[in-house]
């Protein structure tokens, strides 16, 4: 059981747009950043977008994350079958005093 | 270009310690504002955030996990290490380290190393 909620799996056809959601709590979405990770299967993450919204050099601006109370956002437009991967949230957490994560999303496009 | 590379057994026996360490290049693990992290997957599951050490030698361990574990630095090799002890097979996963920005850049991790898989089976 993760302290960050996800959707186990979202779908889309390429060119479309898809959002995953990410809900937490005061102690952790609310009081901190979220950060949003990419994970080929197979392979290490990779981070996605930082402090809520912000992208790592190198990652599209199709990539863009949102955040609102004690839940998280990360949006993808214009999808495109390399977007195929799971994707993780992640924030600290002020009551356990440690790095959380989402149960991560599964992308089938 | 900041790379972190994870070596250690790949088999562990049951109650054993499971020991790996993570080898940093491209960066000085003993330069401040950073926080050398292990984190875990268990096979076909999520990640798990295990703990972290400061080139202080400051560490901060999960909860579920701290009884059991110790995080180290090792600054004349630029390595940082994990221990964990009596292990099950509850602990086989990739384990991952990373680069942590900590309180002030938001807690999330820039460079991964490539994961080193772990099992635990007598």
């Amino acid at each position: 059981q993760s302290v960050l909620t996800q959707p186990p799996s979202a779908s889309g056809t390429p060119g479309q747009s898809v959002i995953i959601s990410c809900s937490g709590s005061r102690s952790n979405i609310g009081s901190n950043s979220v950060n949003w990770y990419q994970q080929v299967p197979g392979t290490a993450p990779k981070l996605l977008i930082y402090r809520n919204n912000q992208r790592p050099s190198g990652v599209p601006d199709r990539f863009s994350g949102s955040k609102s109370g004690t839940s998280a956002s990360l949006a993808i437009s214009g999808l495109q079958s390399e977007d195929e991967s799971d994707y993780y949230c992640a924030a600290w957490d002020d009551s356990l005093s440690g790095g959380v994560f989402g149960g991560g999303t599964k992308l089938t496009v | 270009q900041v790379q972190l590379q994870e070596s250690g057994p790949g088999l562990v026996k049951p109650s054993q310690t499971l020991s790996l360490t993570c080898t940093v290049s491209g960066d000085s693990i003993s330069r401040g504002g950073y926080y050398w992290t292990w984190i875990r997957q268990h096979p076909g599951k999520g990640l798990e955030w295990i703990g972290y050490v400061y080139p202080s030698g400051s560490t901060h361990y999960n909860p579920s996990l701290k009884s059991r574990l110790t995080i180290s630095i090792d600054r004349s090799k630029n390595q940082f290490s994990l221990n964990l002890r009596s292990v099950t097979a509850a602990d086989t996963a990739m384990y991952y380290c990373a680069r942590d920005g900590g309180p002030t850049s938001g807690w999330y991790f820039d460079f991964w190393g490539q994961g080193t898989l772990v099992a635990v089976s007598s």
